[in-house]
């Protein structure tokens, strides 16, 4: 099906703060979440994920929370930097070795 | 990971032509996807193709528009036929490696038709 919505919703942060980025995902039986990260030109790039079977997981700078019980997904950013500036997209996939279903994104912008 | 190119990167074309997008894999993969991204909108996918059978296409995209090819586990091709200004979208290929989870992205061929 067709994404929906015209315009994505910016978040505007100052360089080193920590920047949230929340995300509803659709389906209850999605079992693995992706972020990935789309700069200007480029192809979207992982940078996290997350299965269900978890409530928690910390990269470098970054750490995704999920709430299953209202199907809720968060990207946290520690000192967010310049190079953060992107548009960022979380996904969701049911079972194993299916396709992956991309949320409206966020775009984030870093304020030096 | 994998390394994923795209051919062409750009391309302008005129209406009623058709243009073929071309995906190469640095390993073998069983499944690639095609994704479109219309300007300033998220991804959706086109279909899934898998080497050796034909492609599943998802709600609100057809064979006829869109023919895909998997001639081996290391490389597709999209075909954007008859094209309109309505089809000026980024074109986006993805692979699952084997064993992976996470589908990994190409750069992307950004599409204009006039």
């Amino acid at each position: 099906g067709e994404s929906v919505g015209l315009h994505l919703p910016t978040l505007s942060v100052q360089e080193g703060d920590n920047s949230i980025i929340n995300c509803a995902y659709s389906n209850s039986a999605s079992d693995y979440f992706i972020w990935y990260k789309q700069e200007s030109g480029k192809g979207p790039q992982f940078i996290i994920d997350i299965r269900s079977n978890m409530d928690k997981r910390q990269g470098q700078r970054v750490t995704v929370l999920l709430n299953k019980t209202v199907k809720h997904l968060s990207l946290q950013i520690a000192a967010t930097q310049p190079g953060d500036s992107a548009v960022y997209f979380c996904a969701e996939r049911m079972t194993s070795y299916d396709k992956v279903i991309f949320g409206p994104g966020t775009s984030l912008s870093v304020i030096p | 990971s994998a390394v994923i190119s795209q051919k062409p990167s750009r391309d302008i074309c005129q209406r009623g032509t058709s243009l073929t997008i071309q995906c190469q894999v640095d390993s073998q993969v069983t499944m690639m996807f095609w994704y479109r991204q219309q300007p300033g909108q998220s991804l959706t996918l086109i279909a899934t193709a898998n080497q050796g059978s034909e492609a599943t296409y998802e709600s609100g995209f057809v064979i006829d528009k869109f023919p895909i090819s998997r001639p081996n586990l290391t490389f597709s091709t999209l075909t954007v036929s008859n094209m309109s200004p309505e089809d000026s979208s980024i074109y986006l290929c993805s692979v699952l490696p084997t064993g992976w989870d996470t589908q990994y992205f190409g750069p992307g061929t950004r599409l204009t038709v006039l």
